[in-house]
């Protein structure tokens, strides 16, 4: 069965180093997302990105934040400084179907996560 | 704001014993509602989506259904590998792809 594939599984990093998140998503998939998870609470929205551009972002989701599709394969989340706050998993989802479409639409396949520790 | 909020935090049940888990939900118009199970240490899995008041999903131990309000997830003599966390989340009809994700509850199932 086809799957979202992130990497690192762990990241520990030290306060205002930069982190790249990697994340090879489902590949026929066309919608791409970035969730986070703070321990013990619950799973929120960062960013999506479609056509090589980001088409929705959360407020959590400012400057120092970016992402990328350098390739046909992978997609990136940075964050450019991290801060103690950034400390959370982060979930790498795809999605196939046109938001609000048919059956199937906005089902996210979500990725395992990568662990971030900043220190 | 779209708001989602479930409970209970927590439910334990033995093995057989069935029960409901409650999503109730704010939102200007529902696009989706959606249900997802996340093991410890992993990413949510999709279970169901509903669309629309009266409409109900089955999928083996499992029955989802939706009001205008709530949503239920019924679990029916459930099994220790039914224990996880258990997530409903909510897609506005007026948003782009923005989820909105309540907290969950977590669901023991002792042998």
């Amino acid at each position: 069965e086809p799957e979202v594939t992130q990497t690192p599984s762990h990241q520990v990093t030290q306060m205002g180093q930069e982190v790249i998140l990697r994340c090879v998503p489902i590949s026929n998939h066309l919608y791409f997302y970035w969730y986070r998870q703070i321990l013990g609470q619950k799973v929120e929205f960062l960013v999506s990105f479609y056509n090589n551009e980001i088409s929705e972002k959360s407020e959590i989701f400012d400057d120092q934040f970016s992402v990328e599709r350098p390739d046909g394969s992978n997609f990136t989340l940075k964050i450019r400084s991290t801060k103690l706050e950034d400390s959370a998993m982060y979930f790498c989802a795809s999605s196939a179907q046109t938001p609000g479409q048919g059956p199937g639409a906005n089902v996210l396949t979500f990725g395992a996560g990568s662990r971030l520790t900043v220190l | 704001e779209d708001q989602v909020t479930q409970s209970p935090e927590a439910l334990r049940l033995q093995e057989g014993e069935s029960s409901s888990l409650n999503c109730s939900y704010t939102v200007s118009g529902l696009r989706g509602l959606f249900w997802y199970r996340q093991d410890p240490g992993k990413g949510p899995e999709f279970l169901f989506t509903l669309y629309s008041a009266g409409e109900e999903k089955e999928k083996e131990r499992l029955k989802a259904t939706l009001t205008k309000k709530e949503s239920f997830l019924h679990i029916t003599a459930p099994k220790p590998e039914d224990s996880a966390t258990y997530l409903c989340a909510v897609l506005n009809a007026g948003g782009y792809q923005k989820v909105t994700f309540g907290t969950g509850t977590k669901l023991q199932v002792i042998p």
